[in-house]
């Protein structure tokens, strides 16, 4: 069936490093852009990275530009999110979720995965 | 950039009612919204697209109403299940994608 699998969570000291995978299947993976969106403790969804279909088309929230860098695979069919200088606050749940055909609703989403940043 | 912002924070309704929702955009962004709902531990899910269409297996009790910088879900006669967050999303031609705060809906 359609679905994304987040993985590469879990807890890092301030100012390291983490590398978030996203694998997809049931789908034509190329035809699709890809976001990454958070969600910290409580709080609510937080837009954070894009990546066109191709990869030629890539955006990023201001609260994390030139900190995290996404690509992608088509050949094997996943999206990574490279995090470095890691803060406090970017302690979330990170979901990979993909937009629709013709238009930039979120249709399909991962179960996400968590990221603690903490000393 | 724009914001969404979403009214009220929490609403409280009793089953069976209705539930109204709203989403105000800060400058006009024709029908480019869509509602999520979101339970505890779960990812969001998709509810309305295109400010009105429901996503494929919503419920026909869910619906999205406005244009502009006014938008609207309802729920008309609400269920226990409905008990979650929901959130507005904007999206345009390009990012970044804006989400409102969120509006908890509690069954009585």
């Amino acid at each position: 069936q359609v679905q994304l699998v987040e993985s590469g969570g879990g807890l890092v000291k301030p100012g390291g490093s983490l590398r978030l995978s996203c694998a997809a299947s049931g789908f034509r993976f190329s035809d699709y852009d890809v976001s990454w969106i958070r969600q910290a403790p409580g709080k609510g969804l937080e837009w954070v990275s894009y990546i066109s279909g191709s990869g030629k088309s890539i955006y990023y929230a201001d609260s994390v530009k030139g900190r995290f860098t996404i690509s992608r695979d088509n050949a094997k069919n996943s999206v990574s999110l490279q995090m470095n200088s890691l803060r406090v606050e970017d302690t979330a749940v990170y979901f990979c979720a993909r937009e629709r055909d013709f238009d930039a609703a979120f249709d399909i989403w991962g179960q996400g995965t968590r990221v603690t940043i903490s000393s | 950039e724009i914001v969404m912002t979403q009214s009220p924070a929490t609403l409280s309704v009793s089953p069976g009612e209705r539930a109204t929702l709203s989403c105000r955009a800060s400058q006009s962004v024709s029908s480019n919204v869509a509602w999520y709902q979101q339970k505890p531990g779960q990812a969001p899910r998709l509810l309305i697209y295109g400010a009105s269409t429901r996503a494929t297996g919503i419920p026909a009790r869910f619906s999205g109403s406005g244009s502009g910088t006014q938008f609207t879900l309802t729920i008309s006669s609400l269920q226990s299940e409905d008990s979650a967050v929901y959130y507005c999303q904007h999206y345009d031609n390009r990012p970044p994608r804006t989400f409102g705060g969120g509006t908890k809906v509690e069954v009585k």
